[in-house]
């Protein structure tokens, strides 16, 4: 399994400034993504942050609002930029780890965050 | 579109009874079957998972039941508990893509 911390557990911001999110593993791993989730709202992938290229997005989610750094194997970042209301939910940070001879998902303990 | 579909949306349980959420899938070609707990304020924790190559998993109280003739599968909580009440996904995976479920909410009623 992985262990995954993030940064800050919680914030309160106001319209039009931005955060940035940390996401530090505690082993290398390949594959980082990160998620949104909406108060009682299913898991909704951003995009995929791979080491040593640009981050991948899903549809609906671009760059510019959401720019990811990877600068190695055990850490990444997400900014959420000019925030909106709209932008309230909860951002976590998985990793894909190996249980067994199986790979699977791992998720941080999320950060909540709440625009004014 | 929705590779997973979980329902209900919602459950609500007496203390001691079983719990069944259940999950479909259309793609034939996942191989493997999480399902994750989440307790508010929390990230997803996995549970329980299935290799399509089994028809039944146990540990403890939770068991998944997976039928793969008819692609679905099913986390069956045995002697609920109070301390059980929480948002449980369902989902499936090919390699690392991983497709989850729209959640159920559980709430065990002492």
């Amino acid at each position: 399994s992985a262990v995954i911390s993030q940064k800050p557990s919680r914030d309160i911001c106001q319209r039009g400034t931005s955060l940035t999110i940390q996401c530090q593993v505690d082993s290398q791993v390949t594959m980082m993504f990160w998620y949104r989730q909406q108060p009682g709202q299913s898991l909704t992938l951003i995009a995929t942050a791979n080491q040593g290229s640009e981050a991948t997005y899903e549809s609906g989610f671009v760059i510019d609002k959401f720019p990811i750094s990877r600068p190695n194997l055990t850490f990444s970042t997400l900014t959420v930029s000019n925030m909106s209301p709209e932008d309230s939910s909860i951002y976590l940070c998985s990793v894909v780890g190996t249980s067994g001879n199986t790979d699977t998902q791992y998720f941080g303990p999320g950060t909540r965050l709440t625009v004014l | 579109q929705q590779q997973v579909k979980q329902s209900p949306q919602s459950l609500i349980v007496q203390k001691g009874g079983i719990s069944i959420i259940n999950c479909a899938y259309e793609n034939t070609a996942f191989d493997y079957f999480p399902w994750y707990q989440q307790f508010p304020g929390k990230g997803p924790a996995l549970l329980i998972a299935i290799r399509p190559d089994v028809s039944e998993k146990k540990e403890g109280r939770f068991t998944i039941s997976f039928n793969k003739s008819a692609k679905q599968f099913s986390l069956h909580i045995m002697d609920s508990q109070p301390g059980d009440s929480a948002t449980y996904f369902c989902a499936a995976s090919i390699g690392n893509q991983f497709y989850f479920g729209t959640g159920t909410s559980l709430t065990v009623i002492p």
